[in-house]
């Protein structure tokens, strides 16, 4: 079966620092790796995708994520927190044949001044 | 290029009555899927449909229902409404099934259950 997980339900970075936010999956297939981002009283925006080819995906927003089959990991990353960026972020994997997407349990982002 | 647009915005219900939520995919996209977001079981999969069928099914009760229109449209029901229905729904739009295609969301449904 299929699993998403994200460590650290809350993540503060100073304006202008590196932004880190970690998921890791099960899968016994190869998995299809999203990010979302998701601003309060609002849906789920695409922020990248891996399906097949470089392992390293660059997104929207200067967002990038590396897809790490060794440590079944696709950790999310940005060189510079702008304030914009407080939200909260989504992992999801797909290709279990049941469901549609298996979500993380999501990282909200604190931007701070 | 429209989005995703899912209607009411917000809604007000008492336990035990029924309600539809709505959902209009982006232009060309023929797959729906559904999901339900709380504090507590995060975003969870309801069901996804394509060309008017049920692919896949989450593991909810059988009063989730839906449907899926010619035009690709999509309506959600849940009947016999409890507390824990509360939660805010999720309709997301795809061009096909493949998963590996991504899924556009909509701002969804707010369903409140006093």
């Amino acid at each position: 079966a299929q699993s998403v997980t994200q460590l650290g339900s809350h993540v503060s970075v100073s304006e202008g620092a590196l932004v880190l936010l970690r998921c890791n999956y099960s899968s016994s297939v190869p998995p299809y790796l999203f990010w979302y981002v998701q601003y309060p009283n609002q849906g789920l925006q695409l922020l990248l995708k891996y399906t097949t080819g470089a392992t390293l995906v660059k997104g929207i927003n200067g967002f990038e994520a590396e897809f790490k089959k060794s440590e079944t990991s696709f950790h999310l990353t940005k060189p510079s927190a702008h304030m914009s960026d407080a939200a909260e972020y989504f992992c999801a994997v797909s290709g279990s044949g049941t469901y549609k997407y298996i979500f993380g349990t999501g990282t909200r982002l604190k931007v701070l001044a | 290029k429209a989005g995703v647009t899912q209607t009411p915005r917000y809604l007000i219900k008492t336990r035990g009555q029924q309600v539809t939520l709505s959902c209009s995919p982006i232009s060309g996209h023929r797959s729906v899927s559904w999901y339900q977001q709380t504090p507590g079981q995060g975003l969870q999969f309801l069901f996804e449909y394509f060309s008017e069928t049920q692919r896949n099914k989450g593991n909810f009760p059988g009063r989730f229902s839906g449907r899926q229109f010619s035009n690709s449209r999509s309506e959600m029901n849940v009947s016999t409404l409890e507390l824990g229905d509360s939660a805010l729904y999720l309709c997301a739009s795809s061009f096909g099934t493949g998963d590996n295609q991504p899924q556009h969301f909509g701002d969804g449904t707010r369903l409140s259950i006093l």
